[in-house]
C-alpha cells in the first residue's frame, strides 16, 4: 500500500513569489492534516480536512496560505507571496475517520527555503 | 491550551546501555498520546498511541507507558539502528483530531 506523498520535496524560492505543495493521503483516508516545523521548533498544525470540507484551519498563519482538497483525494497548499519566516518543512499526514485508532500516517515531508 | 514537553533534548546512548525518554503534557481531556519516531530527512513514523493512564505498549526494544501527567518511552538494549529523534504528541477532546507535539528528543547509539 502506498503511504503519504508530498512533492516536491524541496524548494527554494524567492521572497514574494508564489509556491504551491501537494499530498496525496493514503488512499480511502478522508483525514488530511497538514502541519509545518520550523527550524528549532515543534512541528505544529496548520489545518484539517475532512474530505473535501475544512474542519479546523485553527493553525494557518495568515491569509498568505490558502489549502485546498478538490474532489476529497489529494490537497495543495498555496504561499502567496511567500515571507521569509515561511521557510521549515511541512509535513502532510492522513487518517481513517471512525476507527478508534485513528493515528496520523505521516508523509516525508517538503522543505521549503524562502531567500 | 495544550502542552507537551519532551526530555532530554538529546541523549546519547552506547549499545545495549538501557534508558527512558519523557513526555510531560497537559491537555483538556486526553483523547490519545502518541509516540513517533523521525529519521533525518523523513517524516514521522507512527509507534504507539496510548489511551489512559496505567496502559502499556511494546515494539521489539521499545515500551510506552501512560500516567495522568507523562508518558515515557523505555528503550532497552537499544542499537544503532534506534537512533533517530522520538517525538510525543497528544489529542485532546478540545482540539477535535489536530496532535500537539513535543520538540522531541535526538537518541544517538553508538557501538
Amino acid at each position: 500500500e502506498a503511504g503519504v506523498t508530498q512533492f516536491p520535496s524541496h524548494s527554494v524560492i524567492e521572497k514574494g513569489q508564489t509556491v504551491t505543495l501537494r499530498c496525496d493521503p493514503i488512499s480511502g483516508h478522508d483525514n488530511l492534516y497538514w502541519y509545518r516545523r520550523v527550524m528549532g521548533k515543534e512541528i505544529k498544525f496548520l489545518l484539517h480536512f475532512v474530505k473535501e470540507s475544512k474542519q479546523d484551519e485553527s493553525g494557518m498563519p495568515n491569509n498568505r496560505f490558502l489549502a485546498e482538497r478538490t474532489g476529497g483525494t489529494y490537497s495543495t497548499l498555496k504561499v502567496q507571496p511567500a515571507e521569509l519566516e515561511d521557510s521549515g518543512v511541512y509535513f502532510c499526514a492522513s487518517s481513517q475517520v471512525g476507527h478508534s485508532n485513528t493515528e496520523a500516517f505521516f508523509g516525508q515531508g517538503t522543505r521549503l527555503t524562502v531567500v | 491550551e495544550d502542552q507537551v514537553t519532551q526530555s532530554p533534548e538529546a541523549l546519547r546512548l552506547q549499545e545495549g546501555e538501557s534508558s527512558s525518554l519523557n513526555c510531560s503534557y497537559t491537555v483538556s481531556g486526553l483523547r490519545g498520546l502518541f509516540w513517533y519516531r523521525q529519521d533525518p530527512g523523513k517524516g514521522p513514523e507512527f509507534l504507539f498511541t496510548l489511551y489512559s493512564a496505567g496502559e502499556e505498549k511494546e515494539k521489539e526494544r521499545l515500551k510506552a507507558t501512560l500516567t495522568k501527567k507523562e508518558s515515557f518511552l523505555h528503550i532497552t538494549a537499544p542499537k544503532p539502528e534506534d537512533s533517530a529523534t522520538y517525538l510525543c504528541a497528544v489529542r485532546s477532546s478540545g482540539t477535535a483530531s489536530k496532535l500537539t507535539f513535543g520538540t522531541g528528543t535526538r537518541l544517538q547509539v553508538t557501538l
